[in-house]
């Protein structure tokens, strides 16, 4: 079974550069989620899907980020304009409603932002 | 204050040690809690998850203190291969927001 999808695995891109990170959830998971995991803040909620509506965005660190998710198979994280402090890995997961407890995470992207 | 606050180690012990490790969070809503594995420059999997009983799940035990906002694991006959960093999680109810403690790794030596 295909498990959460993620592209570009890993992405190196310069300050002020517009960057889009990609998800494709599990088939029939209908909750999608973005966390962003540093050394020194750890691994953080940015945002959470459910039926491809969002619901909390709280974690969103500001303007320069948003997400969308078109249909239930698609969700995009945008970082616009990209700034060094950015750099982290980038993980979307993604679970059912009826078992929200357990979250399956793709493999992440490690942005670079130089 | 973090919501959840884990000893980041490292803990080194050898094989066919007993290791554990203890976790506080300090939302005393939090409704679920979980133990999530990962492993160097991969990405988190869930563990097991932790029940006001206590829970086994072979070599690996979870225990929950409400009163005292208290989550363990526990470690049995540790293997190499349990070298990784064990993320203490917790989850408030009504939403599918995970707050995720920094980690504790563990090195298993031979």
């Amino acid at each position: 079974d295909a498990g959460v999808i993620q592209s570009p695995r890993h992405e190196v891109t310069e300050m002020g550069q517009e960057v889009t990170l990609r998800c494709k959830p599990i088939s029939g998971h209908n909750s999608l989620f973005w966390y962003r995991q540093t050394m020194m803040r750890g691994l953080e909620l940015l945002i959470y899907f459910n039926n491809n509506v969002p619901i909390d965005d709280s974690g969103m660190p500001e303007d320069r980020f948003s997400a969308k998710m078109p249909n239930a198979s698609f969700s995009t994280l945008k970082i616009q304009p990209s700034e060094p402090r950015d750099s982290a890995v980038y993980f979307c997961a993604s679970s059912s409603l009826a078992d929200y407890n357990e979250q399956f995470f793709g493999p992440g992207t490690r942005l670079t932002v130089l | 204050r973090k919501e959840v606050e884990q000893d980041p180690g490292p803990f080194n012990v050898p094989e066919g040690a007993t290791v554990a490790f203890n976790c506080t969070y300090s939302n005393s809503a939090s409704q679920s809690f979980f133990w999530y594995r990962q492993d160097c420059r991969k990405e988190p999997k869930l563990l097991m998850s932790v029940y006001s009983s206590g829970n086994e799940d072979g070599r690996f035990t979870a225990q929950l203190n409400r009163a005292s906002q208290y989550i363990s694991l526990l470690i049995r006959d540790s293997k190499l291969s349990d070298s990784a960093t064990y993320l203490c999680v917790v989850k408030g109810s009504n939403t599918g927001k995970l707050i995720f403690g920094q980690g504790t790794t563990l090195q298993v030596k031979p």
